[in-house]
């Protein structure tokens, strides 16, 4: 595709449920980013994921969180049990290789926990 | 620990003038660093990469420069636009193994006209 895209754009929700999150990026990118950005703040490193690699998951916040990516292609983070301090733009990003490249975003998806 | 420390909240600078963001680290020893554009409700937009062996770098009305001793980049927009108003982000690589991207909290630019 033409860029990194996400979905939803906006997701409310109720505290206490489940989320899932998708992130499509550029085709060909083996690397793939998760951040989290709460109000006037800057990113929080999530996860990621390169190729066949193990994911570094040191970002995650607890253990409600979680990330699938297939392949070099769509991944999904699952937030369980939200919490309204889960409230936050979620955003994706890919890059062709791990770190050396700049990374390209996607829109984000703005969570809210009521 | 480590940190980044980006110069100010907010900067409000008048149109044609020249903008300067500040970008100040510790505890890093990056490989790179790197400038992002942020417009609400938008993802980061990368600017421009600046190596550690690099002094400045230039990109059109934008140019970036790199003190590993002072631990301190400057962003420089020249003949600034109202267009240029936005938040910019500084991010690092590090050097140390943990090569993990780290983003500054941004500086929210407003170019007045």
């Amino acid at each position: 595709g033409a860029g990194v895209s996400q979905s939803p754009s906006n997701k409310v929700t109720e505290k206490g449920k489940d989320v899932e999150l998708r992130c499509d990026p550029i085709s060909g990118h083996t690397a793939l980013y998760w951040y989290r950005q709460r109000l006037g703040q800057g990113l929080e490193f999530l996860i990621y994921f390169q190729g066949n690699s193990a994911p570094d998951k040191s970002g995650l916040p607890s253990d409600r969180f979680s990330a699938e990516r297939t392949g070099e292609s769509v991944s999904t983070l699952t937030i369980q049990r939200t919490q309204q301090e889960d409230s936050a733009v979620y955003l994706c990003a890919s890059s062709p290789t791990v770190h050396t490249d700049t990374q390209y975003f996607g829109p984000g998806t703005r969570l809210t926990v009521l | 620990s480590q940190k980044i420390e980006q110069n100010s909240e907010a900067l409000n600078i008048q149109e044609g003038k020249t903008a300067t963001l500040t970008c100040n680290y510790t505890n890093y020893s990056p490989a790179y660093l790197q400038w992002y554009r942020q417009d609400p409700g938008r993802g980061p937009v990368f600017l421009l990469l600046i190596r550690e062996n690099e002094k400045e770098k230039r990109k059109e009305r934008l140019k970036v420069t790199f003190d590993t001793t002072l631990k301190q980049s400057l962003f420089h927009i020249t003949a600034s636009q109202p267009a240029d108003s936005a938040t910019y982000l500084c991010a690092l690589e590090s050097n140390f193994g943990n090569e993990k991207l780290t983003f500054g909290t941004g500086t929210r630019l407003t170019i007045i006209p």
